[in-house]
């Protein structure tokens, strides 16, 4: 069964980076039926994509958090990770990593998530 | 920047259908998928595709697109429905979700 498990700190100071990793057990991150997403929910209100990572490394962002994300991926160690700069209190939401089949390579309108992890608060804070 | 609607609440009676829109420009050009979502819990795909279900996934779910709106249907509404539900499309390589919608079972 594939388990996908968030793990960083959860809380982070305004101004500074949000790092989080996504490790993927039960299934390789290296299969070229898969994406890798991030999503976040603040808290009480609705979800928005992030951005996905394809394991030859291709990266697809939200166009509203592009010029402050990164997302990246190690396929020896089965993990991507998801870098958000210049943090404020607006970024503070229950961050979930998630797995999509695409019908890529990369991403594709038909693409769906299919296994998403527990997700982790971040909460930004001084 | 690509938008999809979603009716804020919707009220249904057990065993009564329920049925949750989504809307957005030419949504229907579009594949719509659906995710449910309880409290404190990770969304859970429903459809995929307009109308394909995964496996595990009872029958009473079901899933439509044409137009501009895409539309999930739970027939027989049991209390375990009860839970936040949102549609999302992809927008030129970006992932849209709906604004989401509260489903309460009376």
């Amino acid at each position: 069964q594939l388990q996908l498990q968030e793990s960083g700190p959860g809380l982070v100071k305004p101004s500074e980076t949000l790092s989080l990793t996504c490790t993927v057990s039960g299934g390789s991150i290296s299969s070229s039926d898969y994406s890798w997403g991030w999503i976040r929910q603040p808290p009480g209100k609705g979800l928005e994509w992030i951005g996905t990572i394809y394991y030859s490394g291709s990266t697809y962002y939200n166009p509203s958090l592009k010029s402050r994300v990164t997302i990246s991926v190690d396929t020896s160690k089965n993990q991507f990770s998801l870098k958000l700069y210049s943090v404020t209190a607006a970024d503070t939401a229950v961050y979930y990593c998630a797995r999509h089949e695409t019908s890529g390579p990369g991403v594709d309108n038909r693409d769906y998530f299919d296994y998403w992890g527990q997700g982790t608060l971040v909460t930004v804070s001084s | 920047s690509y938008e999809l609607t979603q009716p804020p609440s919707v009220s249904v009676s057990p065993g009564q259908t329920a049925s949750i829109t989504c809307s957005g420009d030419n949504l229907g050009n579009k594949y719509a998928c659906w995710y449910k979502q309880k409290p404190g819990q990770s969304p859970e795909v429903l459809i995929y595709q307009d109308n394909k279900r995964p496996s595990g996934i009872p029958g009473r779910f079901s899933g439509s697109n044409s137009g501009n709106t895409a539309t999930l249907t739970i027939s027989g509404t049991q209390a375990m429905d009860e839970a936040d539900y949102y549609c999302q499309a992809w927008d030129f390589n970006t992932a849209v979700f709906g604004t989401g919608t509260k489903v309460t079972v009376l």
